[in-house]
């Protein structure tokens, strides 16, 4: 039962290079979601999705784009990393509407921008 | 808009006490709450949820707690801390409209020998 899986789990970058990071759920979940966490601010969410094909911005978008072309996968591109950006990043799925159900969240990516 | 405030980032017990992490939420609608729990280097996973229904919640691992609409809070406990508690504890808030979970800052738990 592999839940969310996120790839790869640790990642360094420079400045102004780009990257993708995957996030792959096998529940069926039509919500999937992305947050970044920051020591003593928790997590803050990047973007979401409610189903393939539609995204949404969370509350602390810049910098990062997603796409949604199946049900299963959800990945986070950073466009022109920036030290900013150094952070654990979270993906999370869960039953869209279904607000008594918990949210299932992957392992983590550590990123360091440099 | 819905907020969630913990109280205290970092809490140190010893071994055998009790644990006691704050969590205030502010919404404007019924919440749903839940409490995770992530261990060093891993995912979050839950601990404990409240819905509908009976407001002192039991979870995994002997913790539980107690909704309280007057305060707006929600406190997680556990009677007596062991050392496997270690970890960072957040506090996170549903509204009914949507999926959308908005989490507290989070509580660093140090449990003592």
């Amino acid at each position: 039962n592999a839940g969310v899986t996120q790839t790869p789990k640790f990642q360094v970058l420079k400045t102004g290079q780009s990257m993708t990071l995957q996030c792959a759920q096998d529940m069926n979940h039509e919500y999937m979601s992305w947050y970044r966490q920051d020591p003593g601010m928790g997590l803050r969410l990047i973007h979401y999705s409610v189903g393939a094909g539609i995204t949404d911005q969370g509350e602390v978008p810049n910098g990062y784009n997603v796409s949604r072309s199946t049900t299963e996968d959800f990945p986070l591109r950073l466009l022109s990393a920036a030290p900013s950006q150094t952070s654990v990043y979270f993906c999370a799925s869960s039953k869209q509407g279904a607000v008594n159900t918990e949210a299932f969240f992957g392992q983590g990516t550590r990123l360091t921008v440099v | 808009a819905q907020s969630v405030t913990q109280l205290g980032s970092h809490v140190s017990v010893s071994e055998g006490a009790l644990v006691l992490l704050r969590c205030n939420y502010s919404s404007s609608v019924p919440p749903y709450l839940f409490w995770y729990v992530q261990y060093p280097n891993q995912g979050l996973q839950l601990l404990l949820k409240y819905t509908t229904g009976a407001t002192l919640v039991k979870g995994i691992n002997g913790f539980e707690a107690e909704f309280k609409k007057s305060e707006t809070s929600f406190h997680l406990t556990k009677p007596s801390a062991h050392m496997s508690d270690a970890a960072e504890y957040f506090c996170a808030v549903r509204e009914t409209s949507g999926s959308r979970l908005t989490f507290g800052e989070g509580t660093q738990l140090t449990v003592n020998p």
